[in-house]
């Protein structure tokens, strides 16, 4: 059974300070990694994907693939308020999207 | 560019009835998906179209849920009959070829109640 294992939270960041979520998965031969923001009540949007070890940075967001440590990590600097949501990551293993159960991150003002 | 569309967006049922949700994907992507996503958990897959064929429908439980996608464009998702435990978010996403590096988009979901 492959998994994807992620703490469910919530991690609370004041705002400004930089949000750290991680992120596992037990397939050792998986290529693609995603993550995806959810607001409540809402549908998961991609926010960045990453392939290749190493840091893949997009305006405030990066990410980060350790593929020997089999772990991926998104961090998000200046958190603002409207960063609080859930944050899921979700690995391709055999050619499925294999999703973690999210992390709930809430900013606080 | 249009979105995915997904109707209805809520759906109240009693347990033992039947229920139907539909999708229609960006317009031009090859794969369909149908998602089940239970309060607190992450999305599951249970049905993978690549045009109008099935390429996984592993975790479908066929015994009462079925879907199709006759012409490759929109699908139907449909439960007969429901369970308590088949209340959940139904996100149908679509990509563009369905290849491991494509990006997903996801519609706005069907909430079920089943009481």
């Amino acid at each position: 059974q492959k998994e994807v294992e992620q703490n469910s939270g919530p991690l609370s960041v004041p705002e400004g300070a930089i949000a750290s979520l991680n992120c596992t998965y037990s397939d050792r031969g998986s290529q693609s990694f995603f993550w995806y923001r959810q607001y409540s009540g809402k549908s998961p949007e991609l926010i960045m994907f990453i392939y290749s070890n190493g840091d893949k940075e997009d305006g405030r967001f990066t990410a980060q693939l350790n593929k020997a440590s089999q772990y991926v990590s998104l961090l998000i600097r200046d958190s603002q308020p409207s960063d609080s949501a859930t944050y899921l990551c979700a690995v391709i293993s055999n050619y499925q999207l294999i999703w973690g159960a999210g992390t709930k991150l809430i900013i606080k003002p | 560019e249009a979105g995915v569309a997904q109707s209805p967006r809520y759906k109240i049922i009693e347990k033992r009835q039947s229920v139907a949700f539909w999708c229609n994907p960006i317009s031009g992507h090859a794969t369909l998906y149908w998602y089940q996503q239970i309060l607190g958990q992450g999305p599951k897959l249970l049905i993978q179209f690549q045009n109008n064929g099935v390429v996984d429908d592993s975790q479908l439980p066929k015994d009462r849920f079925s879907a199709e996608r006759l012409k490759g464009v929109d699908s139907t998702l449909k439960i007969q009959p429901a369970k308590l435990e088949d209340s959940a978010v139904y996100l149908c996403a679509s990509s563009s070829r369905g290849t491991s590096t494509d990006t997903q988009y996801f519609g706005p979901g069907t909430r079920l109640t089943v009481l």
